[in-house]
């Protein structure tokens, strides 16, 4: 019944190795978006996917890269982990258009160690 | 710089007090106010919005009021119980050509409501 789920829920990795993290959702949403949020609980949009199109991306290095292989599915893939990648990153999505609820998964929690 | 700026950081309440957060806005770009609550471990969930050509929404013990002109808007939570103690975070909403929006969130404010 999850709306939007995401997996790992943890993550522990070595610096230097490389990560992906899934998501899918199950709402018949045509967006979906990667938010990460930092040890002081800030919360900031990485990339915004449309139809499998990318829409936005909030100026993430191009170690992270989303891949969406249809519109229910947004994975992010890490390169070359480093300490300040450390934080919770989440899954959302939404319809298409204006007013529209973005509906989060879980999170997953990513220490680079 | 901080678009969404959020006060207070945390917040102390007993319970069947009144719970006030503050955000305000510079851009006047921003089309949807929404405001999520986030449990620890869990993603944020919509606990109420408001487009900007209204100036209060209520929703049970949850209102938002808005004052386009002096940009802020706030969350009054009515009759505060310990279960609504939780992180709260206000955001400003962006229509993204090409489909989607952009949340831009505030700082969040941590609530406690104490019996």
């Amino acid at each position: 019944d999850t709306a939007v789920s995401q997996t790992p829920k943890y993550l522990v990795t070595q610096m230097g190795n490389d990560k992906s993290i899934k998501c899918e959702q199950n709402l018949g949403h045509d967006t979906m978006y990667w938010y990460k949020q930092d040890s002081k609980k800030f919360l900031k949009i990485m990339f915004s996917y449309n139809n499998k199109e990318l829409i936005i991306n909030e100026t993430v290095p191009n170690r992270f890269s989303p891949k969406s292989p249809d519109k229910a599915h947004l994975n992010l893939h890490i390169n070359s982990l480093e300490l300040g990648d450390s934080a919770v990153y989440f899954c959302a999505s939404s319809h298409t258009g204006a007013d529209t609820e973005a509906f989060f998964g879980q999170g997953t929690r990513l220490t680079v160690v | 710089q901080q678009q969404v700026k959020q006060s207070p950081q945390s917040l102390i309440v007993q319970k069947g007090g009144i719970s006030i957060i503050n955000c305000a806005y510079e851009n006047t770009a921003f089309d949807y106010f929404p405001w999520y609550q986030q449990f620890p471990g869990k993603g944020p969930a919509l606990l109420i919005a408001i487009r900007p050509d209204v100036s209060e929404k209520k929703e049970g013990r949850f209102t938002i009021s808005f004052n386009k002109s002096a940009k802020q808007f706030s969350l009054h939570i009515m009759d505060s119980q310990p279960g609504d103690s939780a992180t709260y975070f206000c955001a400003a909403s962006t229509t993204l050509t090409g489909g989607g929006n952009k949340l831009t969130f505030g700082t969040g404010t941590q609530l406690k409501v104490e019996l």
